[in-house]
């Protein structure tokens, strides 16, 4: 079993529709949660990061952790055509050092569609 | 802030010849960089990991001889593909944490063909 499942998609939404990703993990050490965005071609760009359960919003990208059911998701609101891309969510374990490996999901196809 | 530039963003090279691959962290000090290899509609695959002035610690089944990977300062990491081959053309990427942090800022790829 993965340590980090996401659904590849692909996901096909009209433009501005809001649009939900997530992702499951099975372990329990994992402590920062981050969201990526990764254009064709290109090198993933981070979106959101967060540390604790709960909520964090910026403009119109939302991160939600729940680390009780171990679930994460980030949700889109007011999906534009330059949102597509794929979506890679991430995550850690709390370190001593700085720079601890990621775990990433396989990350979710979106087509958002004029 | 928080920019990591990798340079080349494409590179063609003759079979047997050796590229080499720069990540440099532009306004912030990277205690640690990653280096990372992605096949077409796949997640990242963690190759490597760096730190500054130490030797860097390889994947499973990721070849020390091959990929040499330098890390000689803390806003530069090189990665030099010795020896390429066809089977060696994929897409690197580098990564790079700011010290005390625990997140990643990726570099915009190097796309690599060996002919």
């Amino acid at each position: 079993q993965k340590e980090v499942e996401q659904d590849p998609g692909p996901l096909s939404v009209p433009e501005g529709a809001i649009v939900s990703l997530n992702c499951t993990y099975s372990n329990s050490a994992f402590q920062y949660f981050m969201w990526y965005r990764q254009y064709s071609r290109k090198g993933p760009e981070l979106l959101m990061y967060t540390y604790s359960s709960g909520n964090k919003e910026d403009g119109r990208f939302t991160a939600q952790v729940d680390k009780s059911s171990k679930y994460i998701s980030l949700f889109i609101r007011d999906s534009q055509p330059s949102d597509s891309a794929t979506y890679l969510c991430a995550m850690n374990e709390e370190l001593e050092t700085s720079g601890s490996r990621l775990t990433f999901g396989e990350g979710t196809q979106l087509t958002v569609n004029p | 802030g928080a920019v990591v530039s990798q340079h080349p963003s494409w590179v063609i090279c003759k079979s047997g010849t050796s590229v080499k691959i720069e990540c440099r962290s532009l306004d912030f000090q990277a205690t640690t960089m990653f280096w990372y290899r992605q096949f077409p509609k796949q997640s990242l695959m963690l190759m490597a990991t760096s730190n500054e002035g130490s030797k860097a610690t390889y994947e499973q089944g990721v070849e020390k001889d091959k990929f040499l990977i330098n890390h000689a300062s803390l806003t530069l990491s090189t990665l030099t593909v010795t020896s390429a081959h066809p089977e060696d053309s994929s897409f690197y990427i580098c990564s790079a944490a700011p010290w005390g942090k625990n997140i990643q800022y990726f570099g915009a790829g190097t796309r690599l063909s060996v002919l």
